[in-house]
């Protein structure tokens, strides 16, 4: 199983909205990682969890929080977001978190904000 | 400045011609990684290289390290090879670094 399964799709939200991105791989894979990617850009580091704990957060709003329940999990609770948040949101895992490591990503989870 | 820069932004061609896609990096790599990305989609990791040269299929990568350069080659290319290619290197202990990305269409 070399998957990366990101639920929802597709995601529409308001402002005062509490939603969840969910994220779940069963690789054995020590590290995982949220990325945001607005349409033709490169993805933008979010957050990387090694070993369950948070070793990165890229200095995201704290109306972006991350969990990481076990190590084959990875959340993204959203809460009070603006139009602007509105992009492909990315799961990825690798290994762990050193070295020449293979990222392994998600479908992604579309996020629109009203 | 990119750390990661690619080249060309965006390519047109024919079904069947030869593609490179190049990319240049200016930092200390342990390992640099072409991607695909098809449109609204996820991304797929074609190839992790940290020297010479590696095939799968109708692509190869290379890489030089002492010119910090790679190039991607697509042979008979066809309509469905259509989407994102994107560079990345990561650094050892450290995240990746990605490119523009650059945006390939096949016409048939």
């Amino acid at each position: 199983d070399t998957e990366v399964t990101q639920t929802p799709k597709h995601l529409v939200m308001g402002m005062t909205n509490k939603k969840s991105l969910k994220c779940e791989q069963h690789m054995g894979h020590r590290a995982m990682y949220w990325y945001k990617q607005k349409a033709k850009k490169p993805p933008e580091l979010m957050f990387v969890y090694s070993y369950e704990k948070l070793s990165i957060n890229e200095s995201v709003p704290s109306r972006f929080s991350p969990e990481c329940p076990n190590s084959s999990l990875l959340n993204l609770h959203l809460h009070a977001l603006q139009p602007e948040d509105s992009a492909l949101y990315l799961c990825a895992s690798s290994q762990d978190f050193s070295g020449s490591r293979e990222l392994f990503f998600g479908e992604g989870s579309r996020l629109t904000v009203l | 400045k990119n750390e990661v820069e690619q080249s060309p932004q965006n390519l047109t061609a024919q079904e069947g011609e030869f593609i490179t896609i190049n990319c240049s990096y200016s930092v200390g790599i342990s390992a640099l990684h072409w991607l695909q990305q098809h449109p609204g989609g996820g991304i797929v990791s074609l190839f992790m290289l940290s020297s010479g040269k590696k095939k799968h299929g109708r692509l190869i990568a290379t890489i030089n390290i002492q010119e910090k350069h790679s190039s991607l080659h697509i042979t008979a290319s066809h309509p469905r090879d259509s989407a994102v290619y994107i560079c990345a290197v990561n650094r050892a202990g450290n995240q990746f670094y990605f490119g523009t990305g650059t945006s390939l269409t096949v016409i048939p």
